[in-house]
């Protein structure tokens, strides 16, 4: 069965800097990986997925994630951190048969002005 | 378009009561799918429907019943509640499977409590 880990429950950076928000996944077939990320009181929203290719994927408000296949990670960076960043981030992966989506525990960003 | 919606947005059972989420979405996507939320669990997923009249379950499915009558709508019912199915529910749709090339749009969610 396939499985997410997101090690850190909660990220601090200070906007402007970098950050970095780790995923490790375990499957069985070839992955298919997913971020996606959830404002207070809201729904989750999708930010980039690696299928194939590249191994360096762009997403969305300047969002980009490198998949790492003999580290098995998917960590989510983006070079210049906002204060309106700050939400829950999770990472998934999909199921052998495609039809599911298994998450990560979330980690929490909080950018400090 | 209001995309995927939700209701009722807060709920409080009592043990034992039954009651029905509702999810509806105007995109014409096949596939749905019931999620739960809880603090550091992420979201687990309950069944899903990948289309009009087919359902299968999930992860967490048992205390939960689903059908899909029409591509629309995908209504989640709790048939004796329990302190346990206290979370955050959201519905999610997309034009394929959810781990293939097409995005989940998710909901607002429902925050249920069963007291």
């Amino acid at each position: 069965a396939q499985s997410v880990a997101q090690p850190e429950d909660q990220v601090n950076v200070a906007e402007g800097n970098p950050l970095t928000v780790k995923c490790t996944y375990s499957v069985s077939g070839n992955p298919y990986l997913f971020w996606y990320v959830q404002y207070p009181n809201r729904g989750l929203q999708f930010l980039l997925k690696y299928i194939t290719g590249d191994n360096l994927v762009k997403g969305s408000y300047g969002f980009e994630a490198e998949f790492n296949k003999s580290q098995t990670s998917f960590h989510l960076k983006k070079p210049s951190a906002l204060v309106s960043d700050s939400a829950l981030y999770f990472c998934a992966v999909r199921d052998d048969a495609g039809n599911m989506l298994t998450f990560g525990g979330g980690t929490r960003l909080m950018v400090k002005p | 378009n209001a995309g995927v919606t939700q209701t009722p947005k807060f709920q409080v059972l009592k043990t034992g009561q039954s009651m029905t989420l509702q999810c509806a979405q105007d995109m014409n996507h096949e596939y749905m799918s019931w999620y739960r939320q809880d603090p550091g669990m992420g979201l687990r997923l309950i069944h899903y429907s990948v289309g009009a009249g087919i359902t299968d379950q999930g992860e967490v499915p048992n205390g939960y019943n689903v059908s899909r009558s029409t591509t629309e709508d995908f209504p989640l019912r709790l048939l004796s509640a329990a302190p346990s199915q206290t979370s955050v529910y959201f519905c999610a749709s997309s034009y394929g499977p959810a781990g293939g090339l097409y995005e989940q749009f998710f909901g607002p969610g429902t925050r249920l409590t069963v007291l």
